[in-house]
């Protein structure tokens, strides 16, 4: 079962513009994850928030969670052709479960 | 440099027949899972191991089966019996099961075609 939704299924910005992406989920969380996967590839961790945090930073991502509206975004500021990549929000309930992963948002940055 | 190593990348499979799915780690990590991903889809979860010797079935783990003998490997069969198993799988590890909520890493998955 699908826990988290992100939104929009696919966004297409220009090099240096800002891309934000969301993500609803459904039950209660310990803790919401991001990763990137480019074509064909594994999956990559970006940066996870606790359900007791409501933003944090790690470069140029910014990650904001609600959990009264039970979602999330992803910003991605001056963005680069390099960023292109599927993005995935992922939940994790906490003591022994396991994530649960969205469909994902298909980002491409054009140069 | 510390990671996981699935293999093959790339892996053909006729029908009938078992194929298994290699999955490695050097990370010491105590999780280790199996996800499924279709193509333009999000991952879904087949099997998941918190410790060795054990194992429990994800979303959809008809048609496959998984073993835990050691730490640092946790290997995949696709059996027969998955109908559909055409797919890009994807194998991750995480040091705590899940406790402490830690990321996971992933290997770089091995794409499964049946011809």
């Amino acid at each position: 079962s699908q826990q988290g939704e992100e939104d929009p299924q696919a966004l297409s910005i220009q090099e240096g513009e800002n891309a934000t992406m969301n993500c609803s989920y459904k039950t209660s969380i310990n803790n919401l994850q991001w990763y990137r996967q480019n074509s064909g590839r594994g999956l990559v961790h970006l940066i996870l928030i606790r359900s007791n945090e409501r933003e944090k930073h790690s470069g140029r991502l910014r990650v904001t969670l609600d959990t009264s509206k039970k979602s999330s975004s992803l910003l991605i500021t001056a963005s680069r052709a390099a960023d292109t990549a599927s993005y995935f929000c992922a939940t994790d309930k906490g003591s022994g479960s396991r994530l649960t992963f969205g469909e994902g948002t298909q980002l491409t940055v054009n140069p | 440099d510390g990671g996981i190593t699935q293999s093959p990348k790339y892996l053909f499979r006729k029908e009938g027949q078992n194929v298994t799915l290699s999955c490695e780690q050097n990370l010491n990590h105590d999780a280790m899972y199996w996800y499924r991903q279709d193509p333009g889809q999000g991952l879904r979860l087949i099997y998941y191991s918190q410790i060795v010797n054990d194992f429990q079935k994800g979303d959809i783990a008809e048609g496959y089966s998984v073993s835990r003998e050691k730490k640092e490997s946790f290997p995949l069969t696709v059996t027969s019996a998955q109908k559909n198993p055409t797919a890009f799988y994807l194998c991750a590890s995480t040091p705590d099961g899940g406790h402490l909520g830690y990321g996971y890493t992933f290997g770089s998955g091995t794409r499964l075609t049946v011809v």
